[in-house]
């Protein structure tokens, strides 16, 4: 049973660039949501994709955008890269619960750096 | 908002000792849950152990057990016989409960724990 998976592991980019990250759900699950962690700190909450629709957001500009696929797959964008945007995503999945009681699982991220 | 607040930055135990990891958080709800999440270097969050908000006993998972004190809103993860495998960054989370809360998670900004052999 393969659990959430990420694509590509490590990217670099330039500033001003745009970027697309991938992220394969677990098997059974149909939530996706996306976090970015800067280096030695928390991951932060960007958005949640559920029937392929954005459901929550956290406080991302609009240069973070999302797309999520009728097979629960999702990409993660960003346009305009700053400086400031480099840090390891993760993706996490789940099964959407009416008591939001779903565990979340994690993928291995991947470090995006900007220079 | 909801804030979580780990106010130690790094520990460290022996092996086969005990370690307490602290954690405190700030909310206005009744209907949460709390987490604890390990980070090795390999960088995938592992969940560790889960606490629901109406449940008065702590929550154990083996060698692994919290000291929940919801009036104090406190959430702190206990390790018993450390082994060298539980070095890692160990986060602590809050999620609100009901649907609408999706999977949105606020973490703490971690605990680095190093076990010395």
């Amino acid at each position: 049973d393969a659990g959430v998976t990420q694509s590509p592991t490590h990217l670099i980019k330039t500033r001003g660039q745009q970027v697309t990250l991938r992220c394969s759900p677990k098997s059974g699950h149909d939530t996706v949501s996306w976090y970015q962690q800067a280096l030695g700190q928390g991951p932060q909450f960007i958005f949640q994709y559920y029937e392929e629709e954005e459901r929550q957001r956290g406080n991302f500009p609009d240069r973070f955008s999302g797309h999520q696929f009728p097979n629960y797959s999702s990409e993660l964008n960003v346009n305009a890269l700053l400086l400031g945007d480099s840090a390891l995503y993760l993706c996490a999945s789940s099964l959407r619960s009416h008591s939001g009681n779903s565990p979340l699982h994690f993928g291995n991220g991947t470090r995006l750096t900007v220079t | 908002a909801q804030t979580v607040t780990q106010s130690q930055p790094e520990m460290s135990v022996q092996e086969a000792e005990t370690v307490t990891l602290s954690c405190t958080y700030d909310t206005s709800e009744s209907d949460y849950y709390l987490f604890w999440y390990k980070q090795p270097p390999s960088r995938q969050m592992i969940l560790v152990i889960r606490q629901e908000a109406y449940k008065q006993q702590n929550a154990t998972e083996n060698r692994f057990s919290v000291n929940f004190q919801k009036a104090a809103k406190s959430f702190s993860l206990k390790i018993s016989d450390s082994q060298l495998g539980d070095a890692a960054m160990y986060f602590c989370a809050y999620r609100r409960g009901g649907e609408t809360s999706g999977s949105r998670l606020t973490f703490g900004e971690g605990t680095q724990l190093t076990v010395n052999p």
